[in-house]
């Protein structure tokens, strides 16, 4: 697509709830990273698939966090039983790689907010 | 963890007047990077610069490297209203294409 897609854009959960977030990359981007960012904060990196290689999973926070890329193409963040911490804004990016590689282009996020 | 931090976490100037925010790392770089946010959603690509380059344009915005000082800048020139937006650096170590974000410097541009 013309940009990397997120959805929902709001997702208000009952704690304890599992979650999952959607993201559909700009096609023929081979890189997809997930980031958080809670209120006034910087961006905290989660995950990053890199093409057909095992996923960076350095910055998931709990076991609780899952993700997965399916066909090289949109992927989902899962959050089984949300807490309250979980509440922030959830990022997704995609770019190329290698000598065309020129910074990211995120999507426009997905609120979730645990109460 | 955070590789950058910018400087300052906040700044307010009036319309017309340059913008000029500071960023600083921790670790060797192969490039670095700025990110406009507006409200809170998605980050928004401005410029990219090399650890070879020291300086870089791109319309009103101008972008220093200092690898020596582990530090850079970016300035906003001739700013307008709709510059208003948090301003992110971001880091790229030599390894991988795993961007490291600052906390942000938000700018508020007064009419």
């Amino acid at each position: 697509g013309a940009g990397v897609s997120q959805s929902p854009s709001n997702k208000v959960t009952e704690k304890g709830k599992d979650v999952e977030l959607r993201c559909d990359p700009i096609s023929g981007h081979t890189a997809l990273y997930w980031y958080r960012q809670s209120l006034g904060q910087g961006l905290e990196f989660l995950i990053y698939f890199q093409g057909n290689s095992a996923p960076d999973k350095s910055g998931l926070p709990s076991d609780r966090f899952s993700a997965e890329r399916t066909g090289g193409s949109v992927s989902t963040l899962t959050i089984q039983r949300t807490q309250q911490e979980d509440s922030a804004v959830y990022l997704c990016a995609s770019s190329l790689e290698g000598r065309f590689w020129n910074g990211y282009t995120f999507g426009s996020g997905t609120r979730l907010t645990v109460v | 963890s955070q590789q950058g931090e910018e400087d300052p976490q906040a700044l307010s100037i009036q319309e017309g007047e340059n913008a000029t925010m500071n960023c600083s790392y921790k670790t060797s770089i192969n490039n670095l990077q700025w990110y406009r946010q507006n409200s809170g959603r998605g980050l928004v690509h401005l410029i990219l610069i090399r650890s070879n380059e020291r300086e870089k344009h791109s319309g009103r915005l101008r972008v220093t490297l200092d690898t020596s000082k582990k530090s850079s800048s970016l300035l906003i020139t001739a700013s307008r209203a709709a510059d208003t937006a948090s301003y992110f650096c971001a880091t790229v170590r030599s390894n991988d294409y795993k961007l490291s974000f600052g906390a942000g410097t938000t700018v508020t541009v007064r009419a």
